[in-house]
C-alpha cells in the first residue's frame, strides 16, 4: 500500500550513459514533484507537474526530461550523465496547492551515482 | 531561496520534550507552515501543518507565534526514532515548495 513509489532504488552507471526513474502515487493527487537532495543534504526542487501539465522548470538542465503519462505517474529521463548529477532524487505529490494546503508526500528516494 | 531559518542542530534527552524553532518574518498571509521530517536513508516525512492556530495531532503539535512570524515544533516525549532532520517550510497557493537546511535533531538515551 505504499504511497508513492520510485524505482529503482539505486542507480549506478557511467558518465554519458541515459537513464529513467520512475515514480507512482495511488494517492489520488493531481499535482507531483521531482526534488534533488546533494551530498550536502539540500534539497532543491527540480519540477512540478499538475495535471499532467509542466508547471515548475527550476532551471535543470536540458538533459533531464520529466514525462508524466497520466496524473498518477511522473517519470524522471536523464541524457548524458555526469558527475554532478549523482544525488538523491525523490519524487513528491499532493493535492494542488490552490485546491486546500495538502502536504506533500515523498518517495523513498533513488540514490543516482555516476561513475 | 528557502524562506525560514532554524538552527543547524539540536539535542535531546529521550522521554523529554524537544521544542524545534523556526523563524520566518517574511511569511505572507497566503503562507501555511508545515513541518517535515527526514528519517536517514528516507524521504521526507509530513508531521503537521498550520496556518494560525495552534495545532496537534499524533505525532506532534505545532505552536504558531500570534504574528506568524515563528513557530515551534513540539515532540512531547522525544524517542530514538525521533533522531531525523526536521524542516520548516512555508507552503503558499502555488507549486515550488522550498525547503532550507532543516534542523538535525540528536536524541540521546
Amino acid at each position: 500500500d505504499t504511497a508513492v513509489s520510485q524505482t529503482p532504488k539505486y542507480l549506478v552507471t557511467q558518465m554519458g550513459n541515459d537513464k529513467s526513474i520512475k515514480c507512482e502515487q495511488n494517492l489520488g493527487h493531481d499535482t507531483m514533484y521531482w526534488y534533488k537532495q546533494d551530498s550536502k543534504k539540500f534539497l532543491k526542487i527540480m519540477f512540478s507537474y499538475n495535471n499532467k501539465e509542466l508547471i515548475i522548470n527550476e532551471t535543470v538542465p536540458n538533459r533531464f526530461s520529466p514525462k508524466s503519462p497520466d496524473k498518477a505517474h511522473l517519470n524522471l529521463h536523464i541524457n548524458s550523465l555526469e558527475l554532478g548529477d549523482s544525488a538523491v532524487y525523490f519524487c513528491a505529490s499532493s493535492h494542488s496547492p490552490g485546491t486546500y494546503n495538502s502536504p506533500l508526500h515523498f518517495g523513498n528516494g533513488t540514490r543516482l551515482t555516476v561513475t | 531561496d528557502a524562506k525560514t531559518t532554524q538552527p543547524n542542530s539540536m539535542e535531546s534527552n529521550e522521554e523529554e520534550p524537544v521544542h524545534l524553532p523556526c523563524n520566518h518574518s517574511t511569511i505572507s498571509g497566503t503562507d501555511y507552515i508545515h513541518w517535515y521530517r527526514q528519517l536517514p536513508s528516507q524521504g521526507p516525512e509530513y508531521v503537521i501543518h498550520g496556518l494560525t492556530s495552534n495545532v496537534n495531532n499524533r505525532m506532534a503539535s505545532l505552536a504558531i507565534a500570534e504574528d506568524r512570524k515563528s513557530s515551534t515544533l513540539i515532540l512531547h516525549r522525544a524517542t530514538l526514532r525521533d533522531a531525523a532532520v526536521y524542516y520548516c517550510i512555508l507552503r503558499d497557493l502555488g507549486f515550488k515548495t522550498i525547503f532550507g537546511a532543516g534542523t538535525r535533531l540528536f536524541v540521546k538515551a
